[in-house]
């Protein structure tokens, strides 16, 4: 079965605070790739990384972290430095085969909340 | 990336009655998509638009329930038929670029209550 799993519900931190945010997904699938999007109070979802499956080289963009490990299924999510602008919900979101395309797969979603 | 319109933003209607969400984006795109989502929680795709065919449903969903249409690559509809106040939630509209690698890019949602 695919899956993906985010644990935690609820982060709560302080501004400038760093926070990580797990990932942890199944799949069965050899190639795929791998997402985190953004859904602040207004409601409206906002694409922030994409990482496939083939490239285990993790990358920092400005304040925002990723760490995929492939032999843990693993694709975690570091903001540095926080700001109150980054509360938000965060989701996570495997692209999985699914016949001629592939799926996203949504996580619950962690919901972030970053206080000054 | 692309600019996806999304047309109401709200409504609140009868039950009983049908509600047609356009969404409408500022370039082609391959791939359409329609999530629905309720308050707090996560999105559950609908359906994939296809242009110029009949929309593939997810597990769950039906055409009958939720006709949907994509006459070209940049426009598309969803209607919520025969709505309960189960319907009530947030209808979100996605596109894709070509290519399995590209990110979804969403609309702002249209939020529906069903009295």
């Amino acid at each position: 079965a695919q899956k993906v799993t985010q644990a935690q519900t609820e982060i709560s931190v302080v501004e400038k605070e760093d926070v990580t945010l797990d990932c942890v997904y199944e799949t069965r699938d050899t190639t795929y790739y791998l997402f985190w999007y953004k859904q602040p109070p207004s409601g409206e979802l906002v694409f922030l990384i994409r990482r496939n499956s083939f490239d285990e080289q993790n990358e920092i963009s400005g304040r925002y972290s990723w760490n995929f490990q492939k032999s843990t299924s693993s694709f975690n999510f570091t903001i540095t430095a926080s700001q109150v602008v980054d509360s938000a919900v965060y989701f996570c979101a495997p692209a999985f085969n699914a016949g001629n395309n592939r799926k996203l797969i949504w996580g619950l979603g962690t919901s972030l909340a970053v206080n000054p | 990336s692309a600019v996806i319109s999304q047309k109401p933003s709200r409504d609140i209607c009868q039950r009983g009655t049908s509600l047609t969400i356009q969404c409408q984006v500022d370039s082609q795109v391959t791939m359409m998509f329609w999530y629905r989502q309720q308050p707090g929680q996560s999105l559950t795709l609908i359906a994939t638009a296809n242009q110029g065919s009949e929309a593939t449903y997810e597990s769950g969903f039906v055409i009958d329930k939720f006709p949907i249409s994509r006459p070209n690559l940049t426009f598309s509809t969803l209607t919520v038929s025969n709505m309960s106040p189960e319907d009530s939630s947030i209808y979100l509209c996605s596109g894709q670029g070509q290519g399995f690698a590209n990110e979804q890019f969403f609309g702002p949602g249209t939020r529906l209550t069903v009295l």
